[in-house]
């Protein structure tokens, strides 16, 4: 099993709408949370950030953590087609350095 | 701030050949980062460095596998006598960390190079 899990997709949505990615982890000490969105042939970029459990909004974005239930969220309101990407959770322990173990990704693609 | 970039963009190779990326981090970055990534997972960790000190690897770096950061600024890596699995993309990202060991700032991420073995 891995430790952190997330539905490939892909997720196929109208213009306007609320999307609801999500993934979920088995490593108890994670602690940092990110979200990144990563374009084909292109690297992943930083969306969200977030420290332990709780809320982030950042303009359309919203991230939540749910340590109890060791589960994250990225919401994303009023989708662009130029939303349509992969989105990638990634979480780290914190300890030695930052390194991140990563969701596989969730293939999202917004409709005109 | 001008990104971390990485080159070359794309490598194609013949299976036993050796290759080299190489990695400029964003110049006030301490902290720089090895990743790959094959189609359809998310990107896995392969090294780190602390300025010039690499501090950590994974077991998935076998010993075909050389990084540096000499001078504490950019980094390459090196896969000797390539084989077909070896083909990926290789994610070069940067941070900004106080202390060996700690957190520090969330990684910024390269556009990688796309490594094809022949």
């Amino acid at each position: 099993q891995k430790e952190v899990e997330q539905d490939p997709g892909p997720l196929s949505v109208p213009e306007g709408a609320i999307v609801s990615l999500n993934c979920t982890y088995s490593n108890s000490a994670f602690q940092y949370f990110m979200w990144y969105r990563q374009y084909s042939r292109k690297g992943p970029e930083l969306l969200m950030y977030t420290y332990s459990s709780g809320n982030k909004e950042d303009g359309r974005f919203t991230a939540q953590v749910d340590k109890s239930s060791k589960y994250i969220s990225l919401f994303i309101r009023d989708s662009q087609p130029s939303d349509s990407a992969t989105y990638l959770c990634a979480m780290s322990a914190g300890g030695g350095g930052n390194k991140l173990t990563f969701g596989t990704g969730t293939q999202l693609k917004v409709e005109l | 701030d001008t990104g971390v970039s990485q080159d070359p963009r794309h490598k194609i190779t013949k299976r036993g050949q050796n290759v080299t990326f190489r990695c400029d981090p964003i110049s006030e970055h301490n902290r720089l980062y090895w990743y790959r990534q094959t189609l359809g997972q998310g990107p896995e960790f392969l090294t780190y460095f602390q300025n010039e000190a690499q501090l950590e690897k994974s077991r998935l770096l076998s010993d075909r596998f050389s990084a540096e950061r000499p001078k504490g600024s950019f980094s390459t890596l090196e896969i000797q006598r390539t084989e077909q699995g070896d083909s990926a993309m290789y994610l070069c990202a940067s941070s900004l960390g106080f202390n060996a060991g700690s957190f520090g700032q969330p990684q910024h991420f390269g556009d990688g190079t796309r490594l094809s073995i022949l």
